[in-house]
């Protein structure tokens, strides 16, 4: 079946542009993950939804970032006045639930700002 | 509060030695851990993982890992290593009946020497 699908997979952009990252989730799964993936860091976790709230924004850098989900399916994370700091790879994951679940990760859309 | 800490952030091993990547975790309650895996160039597969059921967790690729709660650690083991075991693995802690909060370690990176 069809898994975690990321768009675009590549986006360049001017430093002070915004940009929207989409993630579809694995038909089915109600929690959707958004983690941040920089060279040598690790994976930093951003943001979480179950369902259509998001009970942990805390992983957040900066309120030029934000995310939503709707339709318990379709999420998007939104970078506002993008900074060369922010260039990374956004990585997607589903989850039929939280905790014990098997996340399943999507490719991911590597962000560079210019 | 939750921490996960990966000991090494590269190791080396000839092909078919034994692999040992360690990881520590710190939890308030009771833990489900993860070993996920990051093939150059490929999207984050689970490895493994344990949640409160048999403390030696055997996954794919004939990777095992031991939940050792007096140790705190959850390290990943293999007999013998493959030249295709080349990747980052990342040691993953989330707290059952906790505020779901997922926790990724910063990454062993493995290298595989012929």
């Amino acid at each position: 079946g069809a898994g975690v699908s990321q768009s675009p997979s590549n986006k360049v952009t001017e430093k002070g542009k915004d940009v929207e990252l989409r993630c579809d989730p694995i038909s089915g799964h109600t929690a959707l993950y958004w983690y941040r993936q920089s060279l040598g860091q690790g994976l930093e976790f951003l943001i979480y939804f179950q369902g259509n709230s998001a009970p942990d924004k805390s992983g957040l850098p900066s309120d030029r970032f934000s995310a939503e989900r709707t339709g318990g399916s379709v999420s998007t994370l939104t970078i506002q006045r993008t900074q060369q700091e922010d260039s990374a790879v956004y990585l997607c994951a589903s989850s039929f639930g939280t905790s014990g679940s098997e996340q399943y990760f999507g490719p991911g859309t590597r962000l560079t700002v210019t | 509060a939750q921490s996960v800490t990966q000991l090494d952030s590269h190791v080396s091993v000839s092909e078919g030695t034994p692999v040992l990547l360690r990881c520590n975790y710190s939890s308030s309650y009771s833990p489900s851990l993860f070993w996920y895996v990051q093939h150059p160039n490929k999207g984050l597969q689970l490895l493994l993982k344990y949640t409160s059921a048999a403390t030696l967790v055997k996954g794919i690729n004939g990777f095992e890992a031991e939940f050792k709660k007096s140790e705190t650690s959850f390290h990943l083991t293999k007999p013998s290593a493959h030249m295709s075991d080349a990747a980052e693995y990342f040691c993953v802690v989330s707290d059952v009946n906790r505020d779901d909060k997922i926790i990724f370690g910063k990454g062993t990176r493995l290298h595989i020497l012929p």
